[in-house]
C-alpha cells in the first residue's frame, strides 16, 4: 500500500527567543552538509552550508554546528522572527563523488508565535 | 542574477499521459540537478545533469528522463504518467561541484504536477 505521509516535527517558539533545529544523517562520507528554508510554495532556499573540516559557522543570526563523531547537524537562529516560520532541510552530500547528489532529512516544521 | 526560473509552475495531466518540465539555471552554472518532492517521501533526487551529460541518477523508473542542452538549460519528461508522480517538481543548479567556494545548490521555485 502507499507509506503515509511524513510527519514533520515542529518546533514552536517565541518571537524574539532563540531556536534551536536538529537533523541526524547516516552517510559517514558525507562531508558537505546545506541548511535549507522552504516556505509554503516555494522552493528551498540556501541558509548556510558548513564542511566536514569545519564542527561550527556562523551567518547573520544562524549558525550551523556539526558533531561527526555522532553524525548530528544543529542550526541554531538567533532571535527568531515571523519570517523565520517554514520548513527547515538539512542535506548531506559526500564532497569528490563526481556530482551534485543532495540527500535530504526529513525537515522540520518551525512555527513563530507572537 | 536571476534565479532558478521553471516552466510551467503548475501543470495537470491524467493518467498515461507523458509530461515534458523545464529549468533555466542561474547563468553560469553548469550543473542541474532535478527532485521529487511529495508529502509522503519528501525531497528525493531524481538525476543531474552537467555540460550535458547525466552525472547522477536517483532510484526512480525509467519513465523518468531527463537532458540538458548547450546552454545548461535542463529538461525532465515523464512518460505514462501515474498518480504518485503528482508532486511538486524542483529543480536546483549550481557552478560545478559541490562545495564551490561560497557558491551552492540553488533551487528553483518548482513546478506543481498534479495527475488525475
Amino acid at each position: 500500500g502507499e507509506s503515509v505521509g511524513l510527519h514533520l516535527p515542529t518546533l514552536s517558539v517565541q518571537e524574539g527567543d532563540n531556536s534551536i533545529i536538529n537533523c541526524a544523517y547516516s552517510n559517514s562520507a558525507s562531508d558537505y552538509f546545506i541548511w535549507y528554508k522552504q516556505e509554503s510554495g516555494k522552493g528551498p532556499q540556501f541558509i548556510i552550508d558548513i564542511r566536514s573540516n569545519m564542527d561550527k559557522r556562523q551567518g547573520q543570526r544562524v549558525t550551523v554546528l556539526l558533531n561527526k563523531t555522532v553524525k548530528h547537524l544543529s542550526l541554531q537562529i538567533a532571535a527568531t522572527q515571523p519570517g523565520d516560520s517554514a520548513v527547515y532541510f538539512c542535506a548531506e552530500t559526500p564532497v569528490g563523488g563526481g556530482g551534485n547528489k543532495l540527500t535530504f532529512g526529513t525537515g522540520t516544521q518551525l512555527k513563530v508565535e507572537l | 542574477k536571476a534565479g532558478v526560473t521553471q516552466t510551467p509552475r503548475y501543470l495537470i495531466k491524467t493518467r498515461g499521459q507523458q509530461v515534458t518540465l523545464s529549468c533555466s539555471p542561474i547563468s553560469g552554472h553548469r550543473s542541474v540537478s532535478w527532485y521529487q518532492q511529495t508529502p509522503g517521501q519528501g525531497l528525493q533526487f531524481l538525476f543531474e545533469y552537467f555540460s550535458e551529460t547525466q552525472r547522477n541518477k536517483g532510484n526512480f523508473p525509467g519513465r523518468f528522463s531527463g537532458r540538458q542542452f548547450s546552454n545548461s538549460r535542463s529538461e525532465m519528461n515523464v512518460s505514462t504518467l501515474e498518480l504518485g508522480d503528482s508532486a511538486l517538481y524542483l529543480c536546483a543548479s549550481s557552478p560545478r561541484e559541490l562545495p564551490t567556494g561560497t557558491e551552492t545548490q540553488y533551487f528553483g521555485p518548482g513546478t506543481r504536477l498534479l495527475v488525475l
